[in-house]
């Protein structure tokens, strides 16, 4: 158990429609990932942020958006959802926004239909 | 930031002792190598972590010239349960961490 906890573990849903992940980070973690996963690829990195601010973006989509609330927890918007966003969304956090550890959650998996 | 270049995959015996090669030519002052391994449907789990020469922990060891370019994993005795996606990842001394392709390994009997 990494100790990051993420919800829902399985979403499905239908295209054009919106959804929102929940993230919370290891107790005492200040920096929380996200990253997608689709179907036997790589880790595509989306987005960090660092005690409530957002540090670094990756090729994230404009339909997608994310936020880390003061408690630390963080949440993934995906709107407007096409069956290509079917993936599996992994949360981590690490304690600083570095080259520390990061530990993952056990992710949320998204099918779109 | 840097990129690294590492086997598409690997396969091994158990009991053998396997080495992942990742190249990192473009490595600035301030970044760390790390690597991380990854089963199906599972969140990536951290290894192991090096700047220079070499790292040792309980599960693995790390290799790294003086010139950085480049890191070995090398990973003991692997069992089947070693079977599984490996990543180098060079990680900035600030933010963005990047994985890369990974390296399959596949443990036989």
């Amino acid at each position: 158990d990494s100790g990051v906890t993420q919800t829902p573990k399985h979403l499905i849903t239908a295209t054009g429609q919106r959804v929102t992940l929940r993230c919370s980070p290891r107790s005492g973690d200040l920096s929380v990932y996200w990253y997608q996963q689709s179907l036997d690829q790589g880790l595509q990195f989306l987005i960090q942020y660092y005690n409530g601010e957002e540090r670094a973006k990756g090729n994230i989509l404009e339909r997608f958006s994310a936020q880390q609330f003061p408690d630390l927890h963080s949440e993934l918007n995906l709107s407007s959802l096409e069956l290509g966003d079917s993936a599996l969304y992994f949360c981590a956090s690490s304690s600083r926004g570095g080259a520390g550890e990061l530990f993952f959650g056990e992710g949320s998996r998204l099918t779109v239909l | 930031l840097a990129k690294t270049t590492q086997p598409i995959s690997m396969d091994s015996y158990e009991g053998q002792e396997v080495n992942i090669t990742c190249s990192h030519n473009n490595i600035a002052t301030n970044d760390y190598i790390t690597w991380y391994q990854q089963f199906p449907s599972q969140g990536p789990r951290f290894i192991i972590q090096g700047y220079k020469t070499k790292v040792t922990n309980e599960v693995a060891s790390l290799f790294i010239p003086a010139d950085r370019k480049s890191s070995t994993l090398s990973l003991p005795r692997v069992s089947l349960s070693d079977t599984a996606v490996y990543y180098c990842l060079v990680v900035p001394g600030g933010f963005k961490t990047i994985f890369g392709a990974g390296t399959r390994l596949f443990v036989k009997a």
